[in-house]
């Protein structure tokens, strides 16, 4: 399978502690996207990368949030201590190509439960 | 980006054609409209997009009236699979490094029926 794919699936964790989710992009797609998805809400941008750079980040992206994609592959998200409003599923879109042609391809998603 | 606005919910009998509205009044030039799916806990999928041509692929077609102020997905033989939330997107097309992101709405929950 050549799709985005995210790791783990779900996690469960509680309040306090810090978890962190990995996104591994279609191969040769140079940029990445962090989205967050509450129950009944459509998905919600956190961050964007081109290549290894982060350049843009939602108002959403507290200061316990970071992420980061240091060879510009694979990307990691992040949360510090986290908290129950934290719960949601975590998002990974990759792209590539002109802004005209860009699609983003989802990955399945990682799905946190904060206790 | 400019704002869609979809209805909340439809049904369509399977094997029928599903027709799903979107408008985008304020849509401007530079403007593409995009569809994606999100089946039930899934990550949302790709379906197809356009400028102001009509496009088709294999999922799917989108016409976009000549004004670009509304556009309607069609998906010609609707099966029991393609029950899921669809969302009609607006996103600019820009060369910068920045607001690349796609925005969402609620979507249409399409429900095919049996």
């Amino acid at each position: 399978d050549t799709g985005v794919s995210q790791d783990p699936r779900h996690k469960i964790t509680k309040r306090g502690q810090n978890v962190t989710f990995r996104c591994d992009p279609i191969s040769e797609h140079n940029r990445l996207y962090w989205y967050r998805q509450t129950l009944g809400q459509g998905p919600e941008f956190l961050t964007y990368f081109q290549n290894e750079a982060q350049l843009e980040k939602s108002r959403l992206l507290s200061d316990r949030f970071s992420a980061e994609r240091p060879k510009g592959s694979f990307s990691t998200l992040e949360i510090q201590h986290t908290e129950q409003g934290d719960s949601a599923m975590y998002l990974c879109a990759s792209s590539y190509g002109t802004a005209r042609q860009e699609t983003q391809y989802f990955g399945p998603g990682t799905r946190l439960l904060v206790l | 980006d400019a704002k869609t606005t979809q209805p909340p919910s439809m049904d369509c009998a399977e094997g029928r054609a599903a027709n799903l509205p979107c408008n985008h009044s304020t849509i401007s030039g530079n403007e593409y409209v995009y569809w994606y799916r999100q089946i039930h806990s899934q990550g949302p999928q790709y379906i197809i997009h356009g400028l102001k041509n009509n496009e088709t692929n294999e999922m799917a077609s989108l016409i976009i009236t000549e004004d670009r102020k509304s556009s309607t997905l069609i998906l010609p033989h609707a099966t029991l699979r393609d029950t899921a939330v669809y969302y009609c997107i607006v996103r600019v097309a820009t060369s910068s490094g920045s607001a690349r992101q796609l925005t969402f709405g609620s979507g249409t929950q399409l429900t095919v029926l049996p």
